[in-house]
């Protein structure tokens, strides 16, 4: 079955320590999201790419990296810079273009926690 | 920058009763809308999506329509079920920044028995 992967399903970060969140998908998609979710809160965009070696800062980028080096990839790095990063991380991908009709597929997420 | 708002924010209502969710934005030039729906420490799930050319998609109990002059869009739930408890999210994608979504900060739903 095609989808998004993330791992760990719960990462613990230490002071002054980066962590980075994995996302795999097997959809052949173009286009992948980085999402962060506060509680009661919506999702705010992170990083996005649309292409292979290419991607966008979002709303939030600041104490975050990506890279895009392989089509079904997409990590995310928080960076120690980050100095409030528990919270939900939800990576999604879709096609792109504006024929598109097709909704963004998204990973069941990783939970990112302050020792 | 597209602002959307989802009112309510929480909703508890008895098995059967027919609902609206309400989600609203503020840039009308929207490529389409789409409405999801997260369950306690998941992902989201894609329910419907309305594309900026249509008024209305449907499927099975769910009917999510737009109307791109007022900026707004409702999610209808017809003969609500416990199952259906949850956290529902819309999002707009702008024509400007293509894929890219903006969302609300989603209703949530109890059904119960």
């Amino acid at each position: 079955d095609g989808g998004i992967t993330q791992s760990p399903k719960y990462l613990f970060r230490k002071e002054g320590q980066n962590v980075t969140l994995s996302c795999e998908q097997n959809l052949n998609h173009d286009a992948m999201y980085w999402y962060r979710q506060d509680p009661g809160q919506g999702l705010r965009l992170i990083y996005y790419s649309q292409i292979v070696n290419d991607f966008q800062k979002g709303d939030i980028a600041e104490g975050y990296s990506v890279s895009r080096e392989k089509k079904e990839s997409f990590p995310l790095t928080v960076t120690s810079a980050q100095k409030n990063p528990t919270a939900f991380y939800l990576c999604a991908s879709s096609i792109v273009g504006r024929q598109s009709n097709q909704p963004q597929h998204f990973g069941d997420g990783t939970r990112l926690s302050i020792l | 920058k597209q602002e959307v708002t989802q009112i309510p924010a929480a909703l508890s209502v008895p098995e059967g009763e027919n609902l609206v969710l309400n989600c609203s934005f503020t840039d009308s030039a929207i490529y389409n809308l789409q409405w999801f729906r997260q369950d306690p420490g998941k992902g989201l799930t894609s329910l419907l999506l309305i594309q900026s050319s249509q008024r209305e998609q449907t499927s099975g109990r769910l009917n999510a329509s737009l109307d791109k002059s007022s900026g707004r869009s409702t999610l209808y739930i017809a003969a609500s079920q416990p199952g259906d408890s949850a956290t529902y999210l819309c999002a707009a994608s702008r024509g400007s920044t293509l894929g890219r979504l903006y969302f609300g900060r989603g209703t949530q739903l109890t059904v119960w028995p």
